[in-house]
């Protein structure tokens, strides 16, 4: 089945430098994608989304690229700060509506001081 | 998230038992989701309300599971002769109406099965 998935499942950062997360996905019908965070003991949180008519979308300190020809997703945090620890998961709407999302299993990023 | 709220936080059942799980969301959103997350592991999809239609069961691994959405707000998720697999965080969520997939968590019902 069609299914999302990512590269690294752990990643450490220095305080400061910026921080890439990655993720493929294999359903080509997907028109939509999004970034969640999850801290620790949270629900998730909507960090940034993008659609699949754009290869690039920033944020407050975050960029989410999009390659649709290689089915791969990035997010750049910049900067970054030991409140970004967390786990981040990447979603797309293989289900072809923005609310069922196929997640993927996440990365855990650790910055240290 | 924007006050989806879950109780109980944390559950802890004997297999065979039936567990009852409840999300209040608050801001009164029409669209509600419940997501399943295992330890470790992404989130997976299980069902999703939206006003008055018919919810979408897709997602619910089993005939065990089953989940009722009263008077457009209060949802439960109910679980039946529950087995160890069982065992993970149950996510309610609501659209941000932002007309994004924002959606907003709670901060789960965390369901223990020995």
């Amino acid at each position: 089945g069609e299914s999302v998935g990512l590269h690294l499942p752990t990643l450490s950062v220095q305080e400061g430098d910026n921080s890439i997360i990655n993720c493929a996905y294999s359903n080509s019908a997907s028109d939509y994608f999004i970034w969640y965070k999850q801290e620790s003991g949270k629900g998730p949180q909507f960090i940034i989304d993008i659609r699949s008519n754009m290869d690039k979308r920033q944020g407050q300190r975050v960029t989410v690229l999009l390659n649709k020809t290689v089915k791969h997703l990035s997010l750049q945090i910049a900067a970054t700060q030991p409140g970004d620890s967390a786990v981040y998961f990447c979603a797309e709407n293989s289900g072809g509506s923005n609310y069922k999302l196929t997640f993927g299993k996440g990365t855990l990023l650790t910055v240290n001081p | 998230g924007a006050g989806v709220s879950q109780s109980p936080s944390n559950k802890v059942t004997e297999k065979g038992k039936d567990v009852e799980l409840r999300c209040d969301p608050i801001s009164g959103h029409t669209a509600l989701y419940w997501y399943r997350q295992s330890l470790g592991q992404g989130l997976e999809f299980l069902i999703y309300f939206q006003g008055n239609s018919a919810p979408d069961k897709s997602g619910l691994p089993s005939d065990r599971f089953s989940a009722e959405r009263t008077g457009g707000s209060v949802s439960t998720l109910t679980i039946q002769r529950t087995q160890q697999e069982d065992s993970a965080v149950y996510l309610c969520a609501e659209e941000s109406g932002s007309g994004t997939g924002e959606l907003f968590f709670g901060e789960g019902s965390r369901l223990t099965v020995l």
